[in-house]
């Protein structure tokens, strides 16, 4: 089945580590997005990638930092400067950026202690 | 830039009223405008989406969406609340020249009472 997978659904660390979530999409879609979510915050953009090997800043991205050497794949590493990390953490895909719907994972739910 | 405004925060009805989650958009451009439905720790759900074609747009489980340029408002309705609709509910904007990025609202989240 075609699909957007992230890994792990649930993730502990403790405080100063890194840590990286991962994203996999087998949907063939050239854009990939991160997706930060606190309650009554709505959806907060981290990062984008239009295309394989280039990506942009989103709204939110200090602390983090991404990659994109393959298509299918845009893991998203939360780093220890990242101030309050303790978050829900969505990736999503569309065909190509803007304008087409976005499939979304079923999240991370990231906590810091 | 492009922006949306969800105007209320919560809402609940009851089962079998008719649902409304409001809301306003402001773009640069002529937006796409999508909902997306999210439940408990889950990720989210296209439910419809306008890409300037029909004003009135149809969506899944009997929701359906009109843009109305004039009041740059895309609410979303449904005729009869069923207990599977209790969820967070998202109103997205996209401009078709712009940033091409989706731009969230803060969400509504939904209640069904018996």
């Amino acid at each position: 089945d075609g699909g957007i997978t992230q890994s792990p659904k649930y993730l502990f660390r403790k405080e100063g580590q890194n840590v990286t979530l991962s994203c996999e999409q087998n949907l063939n879609h050239d854009a990939m997005y991160w997706y930060r979510q606190d309650p009554g915050q709505g959806l907060r953009l981290i990062y984008y990638s239009q295309i394989v090997n280039d990506f942009q800043k989103g709204d939110i991205a200090e602390g983090y930092s991404v990659s994109r050497e393959k298509k299918e794949s845009f893991p998203l590493t939360v780093t220890s400067a990242q101030k309050n990390p303790t978050a829900f953490y969505l990736c999503a895909s569309s065909i190509k950026a803007g304008n087409t719907e976005a499939f979304f994972g079923q999240g991370t739910r990231l906590t810091v202690v | 830039a492009q922006s949306v405004t969800q105007l209320d925060s919560h809402v609940s009805v009851s089962e079998g009223t008719p649902v409304l989650l409001r809301c306003n958009y402001s773009s640069s451009y002529s937006p796409s405008l999508f909902w997306y439905v999210q439940h408990p720790n889950k990720g989210l759900q296209l439910l419809l989406k306008y890409t300037s074609a029909a004003t009135l747009v149809k969506g899944i489980n009997g929701f359906e969406a009109e843009f109305k340029k004039s009041e740059t408002s895309f609410h979303l309705t449904k005729p009869s609340a069923h207990m599977s609709d209790a969820a967070e509910y998202f109103c997205v904007v996209s401009d078709l020249q712009g940033a091409q990025k989706l731009v969230f609202g803060q969400g509504t989240r939904l209640t069904i009472n018996p």
